[in-house]
């Protein structure tokens, strides 16, 4: 089976531009979460992605923004770039199934390094 | 609020046992994590407690105390490779997909 694919690996962009990051979830995975992890941090949850719909998001604002594709990946765009944008962008996919409790183990990309200068 | 607490950094001696303490304080328990992230790399499941006791794992166990709000991740028989950070992450009972994380431990093994 596939892993999660991330591209690109390392990226560098100016202050207000925007940036585009992409995701390949693994087989058989129907859920895509983005995590934007800062250096000697734990990763914070930004938001997932689940049927093509945003189901649940953390604690970011609107400029950072996301889309599902019918198979299964995903893509995290964050517009007006900040200093404080510079991190490692993980995605993460897990399976889901509706009416299924306990938590899902995610399965990580080596994810997006951004530097905004 | 919503907190996990860990150990920033620890040191052990190749072939020894390491405990990597872990509390958090949540809205809700729907299950605690431990995951492995080796420097530039992504992070990677190591285990999964939703109830207390003890999770054996090859060479790898971890611990939930869900009354105490604690879990450790014991490591064995350490090799080199070990040498890595060592993520702690809860699922609250709100939404079992947003995991709060810990900030990692970062292991050290020395020869």
């Amino acid at each position: 089976e596939t892993g999660v694919t991330q591209s690109p690996t390392h990226l560098i962009k100016t202050r207000g531009q925007q940036v585009t990051l992409r995701c390949s979830s693994q087989s058989g995975h129907n859920t895509v979460s983005w995590y934007q992890q800062a250096l000697g941090q734990g990763p914070q949850f930004i938001f997932q992605y689940y049927r093509e719909e945003e189901n649940g998001r953390g604690n970011f604002p609107p400029r950072f923004s996301g889309l599902q594709f019918p198979n299964y990946s995903s893509e995290l765009n964050v517009n007006a770039l900040e200093l404080d944008d510079s991190a490692l962008y993980l995605c993460a996919s897990s399976s889901h199934r509706d009416g299924s409790s306990g938590a899902n183990v995610l399965t990580f990309g080596a994810g997006s390094r951004l530097t905004v200068l | 609020g919503q907190n996990i607490d860990q150990p920033t950094e620890m040191t052990a001696t190749e072939g020894a046992i390491v405990q990597i303490n872990c509390t958090y304080q949540t809205s809700g328990f729907n299950g605690l994590f431990w995951y492995q992230q080796h420097a530039g790399e992504a992070p990677t499941f190591l285990s999964y407690n939703v109830l207390d006791g003890l999770e054996e794992k090859g060479r790898f166990s971890s611990f939930l105390s869900r009354s105490k709000g604690y879990s450790y991740l014991l490591l064995k028989e350490l090799q080199m490779k070990d040498s890595a950070s060592y993520l702690c992450a809860v699922s609250g009972m709100d939404s079992n997909y947003q995991l709060i994380w810990g900030a990692g431990t970062k292991l050290i093994i020395k020869p």
